[in-house]
């Protein structure tokens, strides 16, 4: 199955730009790449998913590099309350693939 | 709060005792999940249910033990537990599991924080 990589945390400031890498160089033709958080003391959260344009909704925004070997998740301006742990999943069409398999994601902390 | 439910959200249980966590939602979706997370780690995916029916059993242990009445529920039963199984167990729904549903987004409950004595 195609792994992710990325870093184990981040800091950002608050009300400032937060760009979270995610390394996936063996993902294949027909994987989607997924985001997920986790806030303390909750479950995971779904934020976005795409496969090979950029996409945009409400919480985030994810830009995935032209080969598709790695992606980034754009939070455009960080509060608090975006800390959390961010899960960058890949999901494919067949098989284990197709379930969500969390790696150990990146730790991201907000400074006030 | 979400739309998955799990209850209770906490269970202190003994090694001999029978106890059930439960899940719900009413979302219409067909594909059920249950997950377990120990502390600092990532979840890891234990069944899957589709349509009602157990799709996927990641080599799970037989004192955990998973049911689907129907499709807005679903339980899990414990059994003989260790300590080691004290956890956050997850539970999470997505349309389905179908080709041109496969890659719909999952909605995960808060848990249910387990403690085995």
């Amino acid at each position: 199955d195609a792994k992710t990589t990325q870093p184990n945390s981040m800091e950002s400031n608050e009300e400032e730009p937060v760009h979270l890498p995610c390394n996936h160089s063996t993902i294949s033709g027909t994987d989607y790449i997924h985001w997920y958080r986790q806030l303390p003391s909750q479950g995971p959260e779904y934020v976005i998913h795409g496969l090979t344009s950029n996409v945009n909704n409400r919480m985030a925004s994810l830009a995935i590099a032209e080969d598709r070997k790695s992606s980034t998740l754009i939070l455009h301006r960080a509060t608090l309350r975006d800390a959390a742990v961010y899960y960058c999943i890949l999901r494919g069409l067949t098989g284990s693939a197709r379930q969500l398999t969390f790696g150990s994601g990146t730790q991201l902390t907000v400074l006030p | 709060d979400t739309e998955v439910t799990q209850t209770p959200k906490h269970l202190v249980m003994g090694m001999t005792n029978k106890k059930s966590l439960k899940c719900e939602q009413h979302m219409g979706h067909r594909a059920m999940y249950w997950y377990k997370q120990k502390a600092k780690k990532p979840p890891e995916l234990m069944f899957v249910y589709s349509y009602e029916k157990l799709s996927i059993n990641e080599s799970v242990p037989s004192r955990f033990s998973p049911e689907c009445p129907n499709s807005s529920l679903l339980n899990l039963h414990l059994h003989a537990l260790q300590p080691e199984d004290s956890a956050l167990y997850l539970c999470a729904s997505s349309h389905g599991l179908r080709q041109s549903s496969y890659n719909s987004p999952l909605h995960f409950g808060n848990g249910t924080r387990l403690t085995v004595t």
